[in-house]
């Protein structure tokens, strides 16, 4: 199994929800990411997490909460998002090193009204 | 984090030719890696470079890296329409993969 799978695939929320967006993969990597990427832009890093742990926090704003339960799943808790947190939402993970790339998931469109 | 910038921001070409794009960064890396986005979906793993290696191949794919100047280049030989789609190069350092702007290259049937 190759995959990192992303649930749901859209989300339109109210800025005074709270949600949560999913990501799961078995390959047995030891690193997980949360990207964000607005249209015709690059994937901004947002979380990255290695042996379960976050090891990078790339300075987003506190309505953004991550959280790894186990090595497989990643979640991102959402609450209080402004309509400017509006973006396609990338999972990818990575066994580290030189080896090999990242796998990423196919996104979750995130609409905030 | 942005890594650095990818030259040209676009690309249109006939489907046969081949599609040159580069990229540079800005500080140390372990790898550089070189991803395909199609519109709006998840990012595909191209290839990878090491950072103490020049050049390497992976079918119609060619990618050079010179730490020196800090800069890579993609070459896609012969290609198809299939291979529209973005393409962003991203940077390794320890756990940290920084992306750079991307090219979007459109192949003209």
């Amino acid at each position: 199994d190759t995959e990192v799978t992303q649930t749901p695939k859209h989300l339109v929320m109210g800025m005074t929800n709270k949600k949560s967006l999913k990501c799961e993969q078995h390959m047995g990597h030891r690193a997980m990411y949360w990207y964000k990427q607005k249209a015709k832009k690059p994937p901004e890093l947002m979380f990255v997490y290695s042996y379960e742990k976050l090891s990078i926090n790339e300075s987003v704003p506190s309505r953004f909460s991550p959280e790894c339960p186990n090595s497989s799943l990643l979640n991102l808790h959402l609450h209080a998002l402004q309509p400017e947190d509006s973006a396609l939402y990338l999972c990818a993970s990575s066994q580290g090193g030189d080896i090999q790339g990242a796998f990423f998931g196919q996104g979750t469109r995130l609409t905030v009204v | 984090s942005q890594q650095g910038e990818e030259d040209p921001q676009a690309l249109s070409i006939q489907e046969g030719e081949n599609a040159t794009m580069n990229c540079s960064y800005k500080t140390s890396i372990n790898n550089l890696q070189w991803y395909r986005q199609n519109s709006g979906r998840g990012l595909v793993h191209l290839i990878l470079i090491r950072s103490n290696e020049r050049e390497k191949h992976s079918g119609r794919l060619r990618v050079t890296l010179d730490t020196s100047k800090k800069s890579s280049s993609l070459l896609i030989t012969a290609s198809r329409a299939a291979d529209t789609a973005s393409y962003f190069c991203a940077t390794r350092d320890d756990y940290k993969l920084s992306f750079g702007a991307g090219t979007t290259v459109t192949v003209r049937a």
